[in-house]
């Protein structure tokens, strides 16, 4: 069975532009959560989409947003990009919801200059 | 809200030393608790979880982790460390009100030959 895969898997903006990520889950999971990690916050949940609704949301600005698409594919959106936005974005998913084993991407690493 | 938290950073370990990561988490109510680490050039994945019954839970590659409800910790434990164990580890809860996993800011095991 194949894995999660994030694309692309590096990206270099510069400020005030927009992004789009995409995440393709593993077959037969319906559930994908998309975190953001760096450094000094590690991993912060950004959203969950679970059958192309979104079920959760984590804290952070309405630049950030997301979708999921009837094959369970995911994408999310940033927005106006800003210096601090430069992190490693991944994607997980899972059967049904984050209490079930959640299931990696390699990520998308995001340099904004 | 809620939180979690890891006590060390970074632990530097040598060959056959034990191993105790510590982690405390907020929450008072019902959580699943998690355990997921980052080897050097691959993805995040699942090390062990706790859901319900046995607080001694045991994981892959001989780690284990101890539930203790009364100082709401989740500590991990591997009583032989062995060079390839050098990782990022990552404690997480999922339960309450947030009603998404919440992850702790990790701890890095250094372990030398």
């Amino acid at each position: 069975k194949a894995g999660v895969t994030q694309t692309p898997r590096y990206l270099i903006k510069t400020r005030g532009q927009q992004v789009t990520l995409s995440c393709s889950p593993i077959s037969g999971h319906r559930s994908v959560s998309w975190y953001q990690q760096t450094p000094g916050q590690g991993l912060q949940f950004l959203f969950e989409y679970f059958s192309e609704t979104q079920r959760n949301k984590g804290n952070f600005p309405g630049r950030f947003s997301g979708r999921q698409f009837s094959n369970s594919r995911s994408e999310m959106n940033v927005s106006t990009l800003e210096l601090g936005d430069s992190a490693l974005y991944l994607c997980a998913s899972s059967l049904g919801t984050q209490s079930d084993t959640q299931y990696f991407g390699p990520g998308t690493r995001l340099t904004v200059l | 809200a809620q939180s979690v938290s890891q006590h060390n950073h970074h632990v530097i370990l040598s060959e056959a030393a034990s191993l105790e990561l510590g982690c405390n988490y907020s929450y008072g109510g019902t959580v699943n608790l998690f355990w997921y680490v980052q080897y050097p050039g691959q993805h995040l994945q699942l090390l062990l979880k706790y859901f319900s019954g046995d607080p001694l839970v045991k994981g892959i590659k001989g780690f284990e982790a101890e539930f203790i409800k009364s100082k709401f910790s989740f500590n991990l434990r591997k009583p032989s460390v062995q060079w390839s164990d050098t990782a990022e580890y990552f404690c997480a809860v999922y339960g309450g009100s947030q009603g998404n996993l919440i992850f702790g800011k990790g701890t890095k095991l250094s372990v030398k030959p």
